[in-house]
Order: C-alpha cells, then structure tokens, then sequence
C-alpha cells in the first residue's frame, strides 16, 4: 500500500522569507500524481500544485514549486516570499494513475501547520 | 457555479442516532467518495463511487454507510453514530476517474457524537 510522511508536524516561517515543507512516499508503481493540498481555518481544500510522476521538470505555480526526486521518492513543496495568508496547513498526497475501473483515491500525509509571522 | 456542497457544516449529536450528511455536486462528475480527517492521521478514505449505484469501500468503512441513486448526490449515513466518529468529514468529486483532473471537495462537515 502506498504511504505518505510528512515528518515536520508544525513549520514557521517570516513574511517575505522562504519555508520548505517536506514531504516523502513510498510507492511500487512508476506512474503517479502528487499534490499539495492547503487547508485555512476555514476548512476548504484547495489544490495547490500537482506533478505527474512522468514529468521531469518540477511544477510551478506563482510562488509555489515543488522539488520532486523521484528516485528518492520526495516531494518537497517551496513556498517563496512567504504571505500571512499562506499561513495553513499543508497536505501532501498521493494518487495511482487511473486504469479503468481503479478507485480515484488520495492518500494523504498527516499534514505540516505552517505559520507566518509578520 | 461549479462545486460540491455538503449540509450541514456543522452536527452535534449524541451516540446511537442515526444521521445523514448530504453531499450534492452540480459539475455532472461520475466519482464522488467521502473522506474523514482526523488530527495527526491525515485525511482517509471511507466510501467511493464510480458512478450512479456503483459504490465501494475505502480504506475506513466501518459505521458508515453510502447510496448512490443520483449522478449528483452521494449521502453518507451513520445508522448508530458513536463517538469515535467524531470527525471533519469531506465529500468530493471528479469527471471519470480515467480523466486526469483533481478532486473538488466540499466544505467540510464537523461532526460531535456525544
């Protein structure tokens, strides 16, 4: 079964800065996706950045990018020029590429609470 | 507007009475499943759906139960809550699971058994 860790339970971070959330999995396929998922306080979930796993150039969105090694099966998530609402908490999680008929499942990491301070 | 709504938001019960929380998605997705998130495990799967009457377990089935009569929604029903099931619950949904396209979820639902 797949598994994902995030090993740091709680981050912080100054406004302006940059804060690296880390983030490992444990996978026999070759093919996959991986996502970082950001939860405010208020509860929504919402999809950060995404990286297929047959990609070799890392994802990037504004000022988010992920450093993805996969042979050593780590996703890291970088957040630069850190703002007071970045300040969440942060899942990583895993999915299978579909096959017909396969479950559509996220395995999710336990998450790491990032805090800003001003 | 594309999304997957879920009532209610918030749910204080006490053990052994049955309850339904709704999930409803208006984007015409095949897949729908619900998740729990529980502090320091993440969030898990607990029921999937490929498509209308199509429905299996995920990864935490136990207490809970699911029907998928319409495209749109996907209940999820706790016959005899207890408080171990006390949760933030999500539903979420996507286009057929061949597609590749990110799951949308609702907003939550936090559920108290007491």
């Amino acid at each position: 079964a797949q598994t994902v860790t995030q090993s740091q339970p709680e981050m912080s971070v100054q406004e302006a800065e940059t804060v690296t959330l880390s983030c490992t999995y444990d996978t026999s396929e070759s093919d996959y996706y991986l996502f970082w998922y950001k939860q405010p306080p208020s509860r929504q979930m919402i999809l950060v950045i995404r990286q297929e796993a047959y990609k070799q150039q890392n994802a990037t969105e504004n000022r988010f990018s992920v450093n993805f090694q996969k042979a050593a099966k780590s996703f890291s998530l970088k957040i630069s020029d850190s703002q007071l609402g970045d300040a969440a908490m942060y899942f990583c999680a895993y999915r299978r590429t579909s096959r017909g008929g396969s479950n559509y499942k996220l395995t999710f990491g336990k998450g790491t609470l990032l805090t800003v301070n001003p | 507007e594309a999304q997957v709504t879920q009532n209610p938001r918030y749910l204080i019960t006490v053990t052994g009475k049955k309850l339904t929380v709704t999930c409803s998605q208006n984007m015409n997705h095949e897949y729908m499943s619900w998740y729990r998130q529980d502090p320091g495990l993440g969030l898990r799967q607990i029921y999937y759906s490929m498509n209308v009457e199509v429905t299996d377990k995920g990864d935490v089935p136990e207490g809970y139960k699911v029907s998928r009569k319409e495209k749109r929604n996907f209940p999820l029903i706790l016959e005899s809550p207890s408080p171990n099931q006390t949760s933030l619950y999500f539903c979420a949904s996507a286009p057929r699971v061949t597609v590749n396209s990110p799951l949308h979820f609702g907003n939550g639902t936090r559920l108290t058994v007491t």
